[in-house]
């Protein structure tokens, strides 16, 4: 599988985005797709997943009602939706395929730009 | 939540060296399900190890990884320049699902 994400994004405070990832290659629906953030300079954190075939989405607590992710199974492609943006949800978004309890591969990742 | 700390924050070695890097974890990590990633400048992540010592397709027989419980090693036994990245860990539990260590920082002495 070989996923291809959107291109980057300047939003202003409490607009929305929506970043999409495209899977290449077979297995989409039978397999479970992520989001991972990276805020400048800084780790990784888990944003939440879907479960294609089932469309069924867990998120991280501190995520939960501000985000919603989705698939399309006609296109193959997973999208992240984030509402309410702050200075601070300003991050590289990267999707990925769950391989058991990890990720692999990655997607190039998204540079989304929070500001004024 | 699982807090993952890893060791050293940065560590200074030369091309042909060993690299030894820590992950510690708040608690037990069940089923070992503990993972590594490399990241170089600009890239995303790639996962080197999974189920804390099983290397992923494609990645040299130079990265192994060790531990379980609530301590975890990435070892990279002979540095190559292109070794020289940020590494990460992460742990997986059903309750909180994936987190991830705050990264050890491999750089050419």
């Amino acid at each position: 599988v070989q996923l291809v994400q959107s291109g980057a994004e300047m939003k202003k405070p409490g607009s929305s985005v929506k970043v999409s990832c495209k899977a290449f290659g077979d297995r989409f629906t039978s397999s479970t797709f992520g989001w991972v953030r990276q805020a400048p300079g800084q780790s990784l954190e888990w944003v939440g997943r879907i479960n294609p075939p089932l469309n069924f989405t867990t998120y991280a607590q501190k995520f939960q009602g501000r985000v919603t992710i989705t698939a399309d199974r006609s296109t193959t492609t997973i999208f992240l939706e984030i509402g309410g943006l702050r200075s601070d949800d300003t991050a590289v978004y990267y999707c990925a395929k769950r391989r058991g309890n990890f990720f692999d591969p990655w997607g190039q990742g998204t540079q989304v730009t929070v500001s004024s | 939540e699982i807090v993952l700390t890893q060791s050293p924050d940065t560590l200074s070695l030369s091309p042909g060296d060993r690299a030894t890097l820590s992950c510690r974890a708040s608690q037990s990590v069940i089923n070992n399900f503990l993972g590594w990633y490399q990241q170089t400048p600009g890239q995303a992540p790639r996962l080197l190890i999974y189920a804390a010592s099983s290397r992923a397709a494609g990645v040299p027989a130079r990265f192994s990884g060790s531990g379980s419980g609530t301590d975890f090693t990435l070892t990279i036994s002979r540095l190559e320049p292109e070794d020289f990245a940020v590494y990460y860990c992460q742990q997986y539990t059903a309750v909180s699902e994936m987190t991830f260590g705050q990264g050890t920082r491999l750089d050419i002495k």
